[in-house]
């Protein structure tokens, strides 16, 4: 099936300090592309949908202007963690799909934020 | 917005029974219903998935049926292996890579 890779795996950061999360595509291309919130033992929640060349569309509860998203590229998708605090510590997994084949979405590796 | 409703939140069973999770959705416009598989600290790891003109789908000890009329589809594993236990996810969503929204997760252990 389709690769999906996200960077760094994991990251521990000060409290105030930004982080930033890559999602490749890595043999295909995602105009969409989707950013998950795992808490330990819970569900993944959608935070927001990446959308190639426009504005990310986000869900509600989501603070936009903390949770950044940039999807430049129809491999590529930023997450950017701004003012990082101990709260935002969670497993962030991107997610995407390869629309021009099918509709099934593959899971980046999930990046494991520890904000101290 | 679709809302998805998965049970049980646990499962255990004796190897080589059967194990059966279910999961309830609420909007009609959704069409796509995959199964993911996630073992602790890894990604969610596609299984199987149906489509609204399908009614039941299997992959060799892993079966999905759905029922569109009263919205529920559900997860069959037969044979289950101590390999089998994990973490499974139902979602639901429209078609062409749109949005998933999740069930709570149903942790199932396959004691040898």
């Amino acid at each position: 099936g389709a690769v999906v890779s996200q960077h760094p795996s994991w990251v521990i950061c000060k409290s105030g300090t930004s982080v930033k999360i890559e999602c490749r595509s890595l043999d295909f291309q995602a105009t969409t592309m989707f950013w998950y919130r795992q808490f330990p033992k819970q569900s993944l929640m959608l935070m927001a949908t990446s959308n190639e060349g426009s504005k990310a569309t986000y869900e509600q509860g989501v603070e936009k202007d903390k949770f950044l998203i940039n999807h430049a590229s129809l491999t590529l998708s930023t997450l950017t963690v701004t003012s990082a605090h101990p709260e935002d510590s969670s497993f962030y997994i991107c997610s995407a799909g390869d629309s021009g084949l099918t509709d099934t979405q593959y899971f980046g590796p999930g990046t494991r934020l520890t904000v101290l | 917005g679709e809302n998805v409703e998965q049970h049980p939140s646990t499962l255990s069973v004796q190897e080589g029974d059967s194990a059966v999770i279910k999961c309830t959705y609420s909007d009609s416009a959704s069409n796509y219903f995959p199964w993911y598989k996630q073992e602790l600290g890894k990604r969610p790891q596609l299984i199987i998935d149906i489509r609204s003109n399908v009614g039941e789908k299997k992959d060799q000890r892993i079966a999905v049926t759905l029922n569109k009329t009263a919205k529920h589809f559900s997860l069959h594993i037969t044979e289950t292996q101590p390999e089998d236990s994990a973490v499974y996810f139902c979602a639901a969503g429209p078609l062409a890579g749109n949005m998933l929204t999740f069930g709570g997760g149903t942790r199932l252990m396959v004691k040898p």
